[in-house]
């Protein structure tokens, strides 16, 4: 079947340190990879996609590269803000009948000044 | 409308009581999901319509729960017999087409207190 597992959090870092979170997949064929960002008390909103082996997808300093030989799609930013404090949710679409979106548990992020 | 808007923004409900939250999609969105999320909790999937065809209802939890899409547009998710355990933000979401993939557009949720 289909599913996505993240690295659990909470995750608590320092302003300007480098961050990681680990997104892993299981899925046939072909899905598209997001990572969706969702701030304190607000909906999900689309951070970046990827939609075939070897893309990257990347947005405000944020990148993240689809692997399918490791089937990982992970979140990293080379320095991380105190406006960057949110959940992060990592998901997999699908283009098929039925229910197309497998999201992660989420992973949440506070920086520290 | 330029984005998913969601009503109504929150809700306190005795339990026991009937609910009804509102989804506007963005228009032209075909595909319309719903999700739970519960405190601190990630995205749990409810039941999602793609235009005309029948709904995928198979996350709805309970026969209380049950949702409606009229006109393929405005989307109504009812609970009945409201439970303290229904409290959650319910988030609706449309799916539209963006550089080769369908890419789910979120609202902003509607928060519901069952006391």
């Amino acid at each position: 079947g289909n599913s996505v597992t993240q690295m659990e959090g909470p995750v608590t870092l320092s302003e300007e340190a480098f961050l990681t979170i680990n997104c892993t997949y299981t899925a046939t064929g072909y899905p598209s990879l997001f990572w969706y960002v969702q701030y304190p008390g607000e909906g999900l909103q689309l951070l970046l996609k990827a939609t075939k082996a070897d893309d990257k997808g990347s947005n405000k300093g944020f990148e993240a590269t689809y692997r399918k030989e490791t089937t990982s799609f992970h979140l990293e930013k080379g320095s991380v803000q105190v406006s960057d404090s949110a959940v992060y949710f990592c998901a997999l679409g699908r283009s098929e009948t039925g229910n197309q979106f497998y999201f992660g548990t989420g992973t949440s992020l506070t920086v520290i000044p | 409308g330029a984005g998913v808007s969601q009503s109504p923004s929150n809700k306190v409900t005795e339990k026991g009581k009937d609910v009804e939250l509102r989804c506007d999609p963005i228009s032209g969105h075909t595909a319309l999901y719903w999700y739970r999320q519960s405190l601190g909790q990630g995205l749990e999937f409810l039941i999602y319509f793609q235009g005309n065809s029948a709904p995928d209802k198979s996350g709805l939890p309970s026969d209380r729960f049950s949702a409606e899409r009229t006109g393929g547009s405005v989307s109504t998710l009812t609970i009945q017999r409201t439970q303290q355990e229904d409290s959650a933000v319910y988030l609706c979401a449309s799916t539209g087409r963006w550089d080769g993939a369908n890419v789910l557009t979120f609202g902003a949720g509607s928060r519901l207190t069952v006391l």
